[in-house]
């Protein structure tokens, strides 16, 4: 089946550090992946996606490349702030499962100045 | 366009109780997903309806959970005779199934039961 593999948190950085999250995935087909990034005490919202393979989706300042010969889409930026400390969740989606996510654990990022 | 909506944000009840929440999906999404996400985890799947029509269920739904869409807007999710184990947060999700099927989600109702 379907599942996604995610870094464990928590990732704690100094604000203007370099971000990366780990994200995995098994799959069967082609899949499509996507960010989803959950503030405390809030659902989640999306960051970015990408929909076919060599795909970058980026969305403010975030960005992940769909890698299928490695499996992974990764979570990269530059320059973290604090108000980028939160949840991250990589997910999936597969058209043939009604197009229904499957996510992973999440990684919680703190940012401190 | 104001989002999916869901309502009660939060919700308090005693065991044995059952809740109701409702989700008002992104206007014409014609496909609506109810997820579950307890502490530390990811959200996992609960439903999806397509329209009106419930279409999947996982396992995780078990007899004393029921979901409707009666008219394939607003949808409904009740919990009968709740347990402890049934504390978490509730997340209503809907798309277009454009390409890509991008999945918008509110911003979920917490149940705690005691």
């Amino acid at each position: 089946g379907n599942s996604v593999t995610q870094m464990e948190g928590p990732v704690t950085l100094s604000e203007e550090a370099f971000l990366t999250i780990n994200c995995t995935y098994t799959a069967t087909g082609y899949p499509s992946l996507f960010w989803y990034v959950q503030y405390p005490g809030e659902g989640l919202q999306l960051l970015l996606k990408a929909t076919k393979a060599d795909d970058k989706g980026s969305n403010k300042g975030f960005e992940a490349t769909y890698r299928k010969e490695t499996t992974s889409f990764h979570l990269e930026k530059g320059s973290v702030q604090v108000s980028d400390s939160a949840v991250y969740f990589c997910a999936l989606s597969h058209t043939g499962t009604a197009s229904k996510l499957t996510f992973g654990t999440g990684t919680r990022l703190q940012v401190t100045l | 366009d104001t989002g999916v909506s869901q309502n009660p944000r939060h919700k308090i009840t005693k065991r044995g109780q059952n809740v109701t929440f409702r989700c008002d999906p992104i206007s014409e999404h014609n496909r609506l997903y109810w997820y579950r996400q307890t502490l530390g985890q990811g959200p996992e799947f609960l439903t999806y309806f397509q329209n009106e029509a419930q279409l999947e269920k996982s396992r995780l739904l078990s007899d004393r959970f029921s979901a409707e869409r009666p008219k394939g807007s607003f949808s409904t999710l009740e919990i009968q005779r709740t347990e402890q184990g049934d504390s978490a947060m509730y997340l209503c999700a809907s798309s277009s199934g454009d390409v890509g099927n991008t999945i918008y989600f509110g911003e979920g109702s917490w149940l705690t039961v005691v």
